[in-house]
């Protein structure tokens, strides 16, 4: 167990239609991260938030955005959904910021089990 | 584009054999993590290598890292059926996003 948890666990969709996914971090980590996988294939960087403010963005689209709420939960967002959207979604916490020890280093992230969404 | 690349892309042994797996990645970096991902569900943090350390070890697990030649292995001593996952290298050339390879899948057969 991770501590991080993520809803809904599955979800179907329609082409078009818009899709709120979230998640909820450890208590005490600043940083959230969302990746996308794929079947078949590594995750995917989409975004990351540090003390709600975005932190960074991979290779998406704008219709992919994101919110991090005071109270260590976070949403993804994705608007007008398309076919190749179909994959599962993770979140992943961190500490962020200066870590001691860490200093301009990666501190570990802590997965969610994901959010399986198909688009139909 | 994917930072980290696996090799083999998928594993098969028995029960007791030992699991080697090979990352390579492109950009210098200061460290380099590995995952286990189960069934398609989160991904669990294994081992964190440093740019300054050449070999680590945590439990079975025996982690090298060659920056010369931008390659890290994993080592999984006495595998177990519960070692049957995907296994993914993980670096962050850009501050604290991972870039993940596209993984090895290993079965170990009881």
């Amino acid at each position: 167990e991770t501590g991080v948890t993520q809803s809904p666990t599955h979800l179907i969709k329609t082409r078009g239609q818009q899709v709120t996914l979230r998640c909820s971090s450890q208590s005490g980590h600043n940083t959230v991260s969302w990746y996308q996988q794929a079947l078949g294939q590594g995750p995917q960087f989409i975004f990351q938030y540090y003390r709600e403010e975005e932190n960074g963005r991979g290779n998406f689209p704008p219709r992919f955005s994101g919110l991090q709420f005071p109270n260590y939960s976070s949403e993804l967002n994705v608007n007008a959904l398309e076919l190749d959207d179909s994959a599962l979604y993770l979140c992943a916490s961190s500490l962020g910021g200066l870590v001691p020890g860490l200093a301009g280093e990666t501190d570990t992230q802590y997965f969610g089990p994901g959010t399986r969404l198909t688009v139909l | 584009s994917q930072q980290g690349e696996e090799d083999p892309q998928a594993l098969s042994i028995q029960e007791g054999e030992n699991a080697t797996m090979n990352c390579s990645y492109k950009t210098s970096i200061n460290n380099l993590q590995w995952y286990r991902q189960n069934s398609g569900r989160g991904l669990v943090h294994l081992i964190l290598i440093r740019s300054n350390e050449r070999e680590k070890h945590s439990g079975r697990l025996r982690v090298t890292l060659d920056t010369s030649k931008k390659s890290s292995s994993l080592l999984i001593t006495a595998s177990r059926a519960a070692d049957t996952a995907s296994y993914f290298c993980a670096t962050a050339p850009d501050g604290n996003k991972l870039v993940f390879g596209a993984g090895t899948i290993l079965r170990v057969k009881s």
